[in-house]
């Protein structure tokens, strides 16, 4: 099946800093799709994108469909940023693949 | 719009033990999936309804896992008998359908295997 690798897999961030997480799938996708599970295991949609560039608030998001990599932009991070950012992808065969996660820590 | 509803939200059973969740999905959306999450890892696809029928269950441990969609909007999830290692936060999922839309989850069901 398809692979998804994250990276980093651990993030710690001082309130206020920026930061870019990067997903690389390894084959080519329908669509990918960036979560966020807060402490408390809830997982919260943040963008749908198969390809393009995506912003809300201050959070945004860009996949380069062609190479195979999709990259998610924390700025000004806050401590209600916690948690954990899975990158989701979805094959031909429409199954959604998730990777691993990147473990984000906002100190205030 | 309400979201995917899931209950209960904790479960704790001793192995052997048989144990339900229900999902109930947002309005209108036909595609229902249950995934499985083990502490640590990313949602695992355990199996994926369109409307009443099973799109995919390839990953469904079927000597002991079961679902349904009788009615084509509610499901439900069965283990039994339990396992030590089905100790996971099981969660439910829907989306308008089952290609090219996104999916929107519910808050799971946490299960704790004594």
């Amino acid at each position: 099946g398809i692979q998804v690798e994250q990276s980093p897999p651990d993030l710690i961030l001082q309130e206020g800093a920026n930061s870019t997480l990067r997903c690389n799938f390894s084959d080519s996708v329908n669509n990918l799709q960036w979560f966020h599970q807060n402490p408390w295991g809830q997982l919260i949609n943040l963008f749908y994108i198969p390809s393009g560039t995506k912003q809300n608030g201050r959070l945004s998001a860009t996949t380069v469909a062609t190479e195979r990599y999709s990259l998610l932009y924390i700025s000004s991070s806050q401590t209600t940023d916690s948690g954990v950012y899975f990158c989701a992808v979805e094959p031909h065969d429409y199954k959604l693949s998730f990777g691993a996660g990147t473990t984000v820590t906002v100190r205030a | 719009e309400a979201g995917v509803a899931q209950s209960p939200r904790y479960k704790i059973i001793e192995k052997r033990q048989s144990v339900a969740f229900w999902c109930n999905p947002i309005s209108g959306h036909a595609t229902l999936y249950w995934y499985q999450q083990i502490l640590g890892q990313g949602p695992k696809l355990l199996i994926q309804f369109q409307n009443n029928g099973v799109v995919d269950d390839s990953q469904l441990p079927k000597d002991r896992f079961s679902a349904e969609r009788l009615k084509g909007v509610d499901s439900t999830l069965k283990i039994q008998p339990a396992k030590l290692e089905d100790s996971a936060v099981y969660l439910c999922a829907s989306s308008l359908s089952f290609n090219n839309q996104p999916q929107h989850f519910g808050d799971g069901t946490r299960l704790s295997i004594l």
